[in-house]
């Protein structure tokens, strides 16, 4: 196992455009997590799932934000109408246990 | 809410040199501590952990001891190399149940050669 995979690394996109990302978890571990990290800033959490279920949700996930995991395995985030305000590094993580141990490398998002 | 407070940086050492990143914490309860590195290009991953008052949390020559008295968790390392050049990131999660973990902004640390 590689560990977590997030794709794209990077997107570009134009304001007012949906954009969506994955990810792959470790295939054992039935804890997946979105983060938003912008520039100087500590990781924000988005959503938690547990298996298939979406358990948490911050209430920085807009209505404009949805995110997925049909099957209790990978996850999608997807933004839609995008804004520069969204331009951030999106991170996904997973865990099996009581603790978030591993994170991906991220999807960095700019929007023009 | 919970939220954790990390001194700014960079942090800008010489090789072999004594580490110290300040971290402090608010939370009701006892939540859990936990240390993430970053390095270039990378995802976090996490470093150390500790779970009740007065633990120490160590890996890799870092650590850490959770500290009630002053709600804090300050991270060490009595010599640190190149390699250790990343941005760490503070961190707790809980109490009650909620493992979802609350970063701070993260620290810099810069090793020069």
């Amino acid at each position: 196992d590689t560990g977590v995979s997030q794709n794209p690394r990077h997107k570009i996109t134009k304001r007012g455009q949906n954009v969506t990302f994955r990810c792959d978890p470790i295939s054992e571990h039935n804890r997946l997590y979105w983060y938003r990290q912008t520039l100087g800033q500590g990781p924000e959490f988005l959503t938690y799932f547990q298996n298939e279920a979406q358990l948490e949700k911050s209430r920085l996930l807009s209505d404009r934000f949805s995110a997925e995991r049909p099957k209790g395995s990978f996850s999608t985030l997807e933004i839609q109408r995008t804004e520069q305000g969204d331009s951030a590094m999106y991170l996904c993580a997973s865990s099996l246990a009581d603790r978030v141990d591993t994170f991906g490398s991220g999807t960095r998002l700019t929007v023009v | 809410g919970n939220s954790v407070t990390q001194m700014e940086g960079p942090v800008t050492l010489s090789e072999e040199a004594f580490l110290t990143i300040n971290c402090t914490y608010t939370a009701t309860g006892y939540p859990s501590l936990f240390w993430y590195v970053q390095y270039p290009g990378e995802g976090l991953q996490l470093l150390l952990k500790a779970t009740k008052a007065d633990d120490k949390g160590s890996n890799k020559g870092f650590e850490a001891t959770y500290r009630k008295e002053t709600t804090s968790f300050h991270l060490e390392k009595g010599s640190v190399q190149v390699s250790d050049s990343a941005v760490y990131f503070c961190a707790l999660s809980g109490p009650g149940g909620s493992y979802i973990p609350t970063f701070g902004r993260g620290t810099s640390l810069i090793v020069h050669p």
